[in-house]
C-alpha cells in the first residue's frame, strides 16, 4: 500500500538557519504530493503541493520539488523565523473514482529558537 | 480560517460512552474526510464520504460509524469508548478534482477518562 516516510523530530534551529525536512514515498502510479503544517492548537494548513514528476511547489518561503526518480519530495526553507515552528506532515494522494484521501508521514516538530 | 467547522472542539468523556463528532464541510464541496490523530498512530484515514454515499473506507473500528447528510455535513460517531480512543479527531473537505487539496477543521479533541 501507499506510504510515506519523513525524518523524525524534532529539529532544532535558530533563526535565519536552512531548513530541510526529508521526506519519502512508496506508491504505485503517480501520486499528488503535498506538504502540510499545523501550528500549536491548530489543524492542518496546506502548505505547498505538487502534482506531477518534477514539479515546484512554494509557498512563504517553503519550496520542495517532487522527484519521481528518488521518490522524494523534501521540504526546504532557506531561512527560517520563529514563526516557523510547527509540525510539519508529508503526504500523498492517487486519485481515484473514489475520491483522494491523503496518506501522511508520522511528522516532524520543527522548533526555531530566536 | 479554512471554511471547515468542526463541533465541539473539546469533548471528555467516560470509556462505554458515545459521542457524536460533528463536521460542516467548506460551501460547495462534495467530500468529506475524517482522520483521527494520536500519539502513537499519527494522522491515519477513517473514512470518507463523497455527496452523501460512503467511497472509501481506511483505519475506522468497527465502533465507529459515520454519515453526510443531504445538506452535506457530516457526523462520526464513537461507541463503546475506550481510553485508547483519545485523539484529535479532524474532519477535512475537498471538491471532486483530481488534484485537489483537503482543507481541514481545526479537530475535536476526545479524551476518553
Amino acid at each position: 500500500g501507499d506510504s510515506v516516510t519523513q525524518m523524525e523530530g524534532p529539529v532544532t534551529l535558530s533563526e535565519e538557519a536552512f531548513l530541510t525536512i526529508n521526506c519519502t514515498y512508496t506508491a504505485t502510479g503517480y501520486p499528488s504530493l503535498f506538504w502540510y503544517v499545523q501550528y500549536p492548537g491548530e489543524g492542518l494548513q496546506l502548505l505547498l503541493k505538487a502534482t506531477k514528476a518534477d514539479d515546484k511547489g512554494s509557498n512563504k518561503g517553503f519550496e520542495a520539488t517532487y522527484r519521481k526518480e528518488t521518490t522524494s519530495f523534501h521540504l526546504e526553507k532557506g531561512s527560517v523565523q520563529v514563526s516557523d515552528s510547527a509540525v510539519y506532515f508529508c503526504a500523498l494522494s492517487r486519485f481515484k473514482a473514489a475520491g483522494n484521501k491523503l496518506t501522511f508521514g508520522g511528522g516532524t516538530r520543527v522548533l526555531v529558537k530566536p | 480560517d479554512s471554511g471547515v467547522t468542526q463541533t465541539p472542539k473539546h469533548l471528555i468523556t467516560a470509556t462505554g460512552q458515545r459521542v457524536t463528532l460533528r463536521c460542516s464541510p467548506r460551501s460547495g464541496d462534495l467530500s468529506v474526510y475524517w482522520y483521527q490523530q494520536s500519539l502513537d498512530q499519527g494522522l491515519q484515514f477513517l473514512i470518507q464520504y463523497y455527496n452523501g454515499e460512503e467511497r472509501a473506507k481506511g483505519n475506522i473500528l468497527e465502533r465507529f460509524s459515520a454519515q453526510q447528510f443531504p445538506d452535506l455535513h457530516s457526523e462520526l460517531n464513537l461507541s463503546s469508548l475506550e481510553l485508547g480512543d483519545s485523539a484529535l479527531y479532524f474532519c477535512a473537505s475537498s471538491d471532486p478534482g483530481q488534484s485537489a487539496e483537503a482543507f481541514f477543521g481545526q479537530g475535536t479533541r476526545l479524551t476518553v477518562v
